[in-house]
């Protein structure tokens, strides 16, 4: 069964380095996304992205934030300067167009970021 | 603004016992509702969803679901719940009018099954 694909699984960085975490989507879905999910809270909505621009981002997902689809299969969420609060597990997640059935989003198994 | 909330943050249960999990969510707007779970070191995997149509939902691995649209809630259940549900289950809601579809999490509920 296909499945979302996300790497690195454990990413550790010092505050201010940029990272860069990947993800490929399964090969015939069009939206992506990224969630994000610090430890003992809710799970976040980040972006949406969809015909290679962003449809939807929440408020958390500022300027240090980007996301991009360099080929035809990998979907990246870079974080330019990283801060200590950006700790946390990020899922990507994909989805084919439409509604109903097809409505369903296929996680990733998450990449834990630690910032320290 | 949209929002959920499932009612415990942890359920023990013992082995075949029944078990329910609640969600409540707020909306001034329709909703499509889910339920995930996630198993330790995996991604959250979708156990079912209501769309419309039939309030009872059966998803996966015996669970079901019941949208109430005047108490605004989608509680999960099983009627005999195995060691291998141990798991975090997520509700969450998408707007059906949000083409991108982006989903609100509530904060997640441990269900620990013990033997």
């Amino acid at each position: 069964e296909p499945e979302v694909t996300q790497t690195p699984s454990h990413q550790v960085t010092q505050m201010g380095q940029e990272v860069i975490l990947r993800c490929v989507p399964i090969s015939n879905h069009l939206y992506f996304y990224w969630y994000r999910q610090i430890l003992g809270q809710k799970v976040e909505f980040l972006v949406s992205f969809y015909n290679n621009e962003i449809s939807e981002k929440s408020e958390i997902f500022d300027d240090q934030f980007s996301v991009e689809r360099p080929d035809g299969s990998n979907f990246t969420l870079k974080i330019r300067s990283t801060k200590l609060e950006d700790s946390a597990m990020y899922f990507c997640a994909s989805r084919t167009q439409g509604t109903g059935v097809s409505y369903e989003q296929y996680f990733g198994p998450g990449t834990r970021l630690t910032v320290t | 603004a949209q929002s959920v909330t499932q009612l415990d943050s942890q359920v023990p249960v013992f082995e075949e016992a029944p078990v329910e999990l609640r969600c409540n969510y707020s909306s001034s707007v329709s909703v499509y509702l889910f339920w995930y779970v996630q198993y330790p070191n995996q991604g959250l995997q979708l156990l079912l969803k209501y769309l419309s149509g039939s309030t009872l939902v059966k998803g996966i691995n015996g669970f079901e679901a019941e949208f109430n649209k005047s108490q605004t809630s989608f509680h999960l259940r099983k009627p005999s719940v195995h060691i291998s549900d141990t798991a975090e289950y997520f509700c969450a809601v998408s707007l059906i009018y949000n083409q991108g579809g982006k989903l609100i999490f509530g904060q997640g509920t441990e269900l620990s099954v013990k033997p």
